[in-house]
């Protein structure tokens, strides 16, 4: 089953308006978790950094203003798209690690689609 | 980080082994190999990860030779739901963040 969640998995909005996307590790704790955006056919690009209880960490070249990342409690982070523009329609997924057996492993949520109009 | 190349696409028929090969020539001591799968308007999801040698799972097996500098995904007997984009990534231990390259697009063919 699934082990880091994302809702909503398709949001439409209107250009200017706000879009609040959940990242949610489901049976462990993740005092980090990473965001990330595709573009389509293009690999997945890393936008920041989610720290829990402290700021984000931005790539470079990400807009922190515009990027609202908020990563309150051990199990779960915000990413929120301030003003959007259509130009920031994409695929957005978040991902965070699970220690295993043998591995610790980065899992992935199912992505987020935004589409903005 | 250690940049890696790998072919953007490959078409291969049902039922064939497909191996796919990624080059990392600047991989340092401490970075292990992680191949990841991607399905459309889907996250990532983890397929093998290893450091030397040979590793196999119940999905794939990876081979990397002495000198770690490349690395080959091998999918046995692929079928049509092996269409996916498959990423090779070069992970620094203890690093938790991922970068990831361009990716293999993997097209089965009936």
């Amino acid at each position: 089953g699934a082990v880091v969640s994302q809702h909503p998995s398709r949001v439409i909005c209107k250009s200017g308006t706000s879009v609040k996307i959940e990242c949610r590790s489901l049976d462990f704790q993740a005092t980090t978790m990473f965001w990330y955006r595709q573009f389509p056919k293009q690999s997945l690009m890393l936008m920041a950094t989610s720290n829990e209880g402290s700021k984000a960490t931005y790539e470079q070249g990400v807009e922190k203003d515009k990027f609202l990342i908020n990563h309150a409690s051990l199990t779960l982070s915000t990413l929120t798209v301030t003003s959007a523009h259509p130009e920031d329609s994409s695929f957005y997924i978040c991902s965070a690690y699970k220690q295993g057996l043998r591995n610790t492993e980065a899992f992935f949520g199912q992505g987020t689609r935004l589409t903005v109009v | 980080l250690a940049k890696t190349t790998q072919p953007i696409s490959m078409d291969s028929y049902e039922g064939q082994e497909v191996n796919i090969t990624c080059s990392h020539n600047n991989i340092a001591t401490n970075d292990y190999i992680t191949w990841y799968q991607q399905f459309p308007s889907q996250g990532p999801r983890f397929i093998i990860q290893g450091y030397k040698t040979k590793v196999t799972n119940e999905v794939a097996s990876l081979f990397i030779p002495a000198d770690r500098k490349s690395s080959t995904l091998s999918l046995p007997r692929v079928s049509l739901s092996d269409t996916a984009v498959y990423y090779c990534l070069v992970v620094q231990t203890g690093a938790n963040n991922l970068f990831f390259g361009t990716g293999t697009r993997l097209t089965v063919i009936p």
